[in-house]
């Protein structure tokens, strides 16, 4: 079975200081990678996916992915953090068509002046 | 476009009753989807559907039912609330089923079973 892993609940950074959000992922054959954001009260909204060809994903916002194979990898960046890009963060795994997406367990984002 | 709609925003139920949550969508989505999101958890799929008539259940359905009579909506049915069903409910919809598909959320019910 495919999963997914956050292994920070919360990521700190200041202001203009670049950011990486950290995801890892366990699935059999090919994946299906997605980032997702959540503002306060709100739902999610997608950010950026990665399904074949580069491994450098640029999504909305400035944000970025680079998913790396060999280290089952597709951690969130950003080269200069804003105040508003505080949210909590999901990443997602689909590994096959007809199969359901499978959410980590989320990371917030703090980012201060 | 309003996208997808979830009513009500809050709700705090008693133990044992009952409540629906709305969803609607006016993207004319095939697929839509229900999920919970409880602290620390991520979100688990509770139901899907891939078109109007047709449901399935996710990871976790036990205590809830769904029906999709139309397109448009997908509600929720809590039949005999129970503590464990405290969460936020996040409806969500996609064209297809596409692997590659993003989702389209609506901004979530939090409910409280006491």
């Amino acid at each position: 079975a495919q999963s997914v892993a956050q292994p920070e609940d919360q990521v700190n950074v200041a202001e203009g200081n670049p950011l990486t959000v950290k995801c890892t992922y366990s699935v059999s054959g090919n994946p299906y990678l997605f980032w997702y954001v959540q503002y306060p009260n709100r739902g999610l909204q997608f950010l950026l996916k990665y399904i074949t060809g580069d491994n450098l994903v640029k999504g909305s916002y400035g944000f970025e992915a680079e998913f790396n194979k060999s280290q089952t990898s597709f951690h969130l960046k950003k080269p200069s953090a804003l105040v508003s890009d505080s949210a909590l963060y999901f990443c997602a795994v689909r590994p096959a068509p007809a199969s359901k997406l499978t959410f980590g367990t989320g990371t917030r984002l703090q980012v201060t002046l | 476009n309003a996208g997808v709609t979830q009513t009500p925003k809050f709700r705090i139920l008693k133990i044992g009753q009952s409540m629906t949550l709305q969803c609607t969508q006016d993207m004319n989505h095939n697929y839509m989807y229900w999920y919970r999101q409880d602290p620390g958890m991520g979100l688990k799929l509770i139901y899907y559907s891939v078109g109007a008539g047709i449901t399935d259940k996710g990871e976790v359905p036990n205590g809830y039912n769904v029906s999709r009579s139309t397109t448009e909506d997908f509600p929720l049915r809590l039949e005999l609330a129970a503590p464990s069903q405290t969460s936020v409910y996040f409806c969500a919809s996609s064209y297809s089923g596409s692997t590659n598909e993003k989702l389209f959320f609506g901004s979530g019910t939090q409910l409280s079973v006491l």
